[in-house]
């Protein structure tokens, strides 16, 4: 099956400053790949996905990158803000293979004032 | 529009007993989900079921049962607790396995 690897499991970084967070994943048959915030004692929220026909993604201040070849896709949020402290997840899955997404084991980000 | 609404928010069993966690969706999404998150492991999946009349195993399975009773409703049941099952979880929806999901609000549940 699929198997999903998350890094950093924290990451505290400056108010302003940017944030990455990285999965690396294993079934090269998997083509959906989102990611997904959860604040303390609340649901995990999707932020932004990308498909395996797609490259990179923008939403504002967040953007998701894909690197099929390498089987690693990256979440990049530019000029932090207090309300992005959350733990981060990602996940990959579709594929035509077993439904259901693989998750990481998540990013806690903290933002630092 | 609730989204997904999932029953009960909390619970606590004793070792042994058996119980039922309910999830309802109105979002007409095909494919239903159950999740459990423990700290430090992320979200693994227990079942799902990609659509009406179907269910399949994920991940962890064991010690739980599902059904897929309409295309609402996914419930996962626990016929004998263990403490090992003391968790947080989710029911998710979603119209297939390439798309985002849905997350209910969760549901805690202790084991003693």
């Amino acid at each position: 099956g699929e198997n999903v690897e998350q890094h950093p499991s924290t990451l505290s970084v400056q108010e302003g400053d940017s944030a990455v967070i990285k999965c690396t994943y294993s079934d090269s048959a998997s083509n959906y790949f989102p990611w997904y915030k959860q604040e303390l004692g609340k649901r995990p929220q999707l932020i932004i996905d990308i498909r395996s026909n797609v490259g990179e993604k923008k939403d504002q201040r967040i953007a998701v990158t894909l690197n099929k070849t390498a089987k690693h896709f990256s979440l990049h949020i530019t000029e932090t803000q207090p309300e992005d402290s959350a733990v981060y997840f990602c996940a990959a899955g579709g594929g035509g293979g077993a439904d259901g997404l693989t998750f990481g084991k998540g990013t806690h980000l903290i933002i630092q004032p | 529009n609730a989204g997904v609404t999932q029953t009960p928010k909390f619970q606590v069993l004793k070792t042994g007993q058996s119980m039922t966690l309910q999830c309802a969706q109105d979002m007409n999404h095909n494919s239903m989900y159950w999740y459990r998150q423990d700290p430090g492991m992320g979200l693994r999946l227990i079942y799902y079921s990609a659509s009406e009349g179907t269910t399949d195993k994920g991940e962890v399975p064991n010690g739980y049962n599902v059904s897929r009773l309409n295309k609402r409703e996914f419930s996962l049941r626990l016929e004998s607790a263990a403490p090992s099952q003391t968790s947080v979880y989710f029911c998710a929806s979603s119209y297939g396995g390439d798309y985002g999901y849905t997350f209910g609000s969760g549901t805690r549940l202790t084991v003693v």
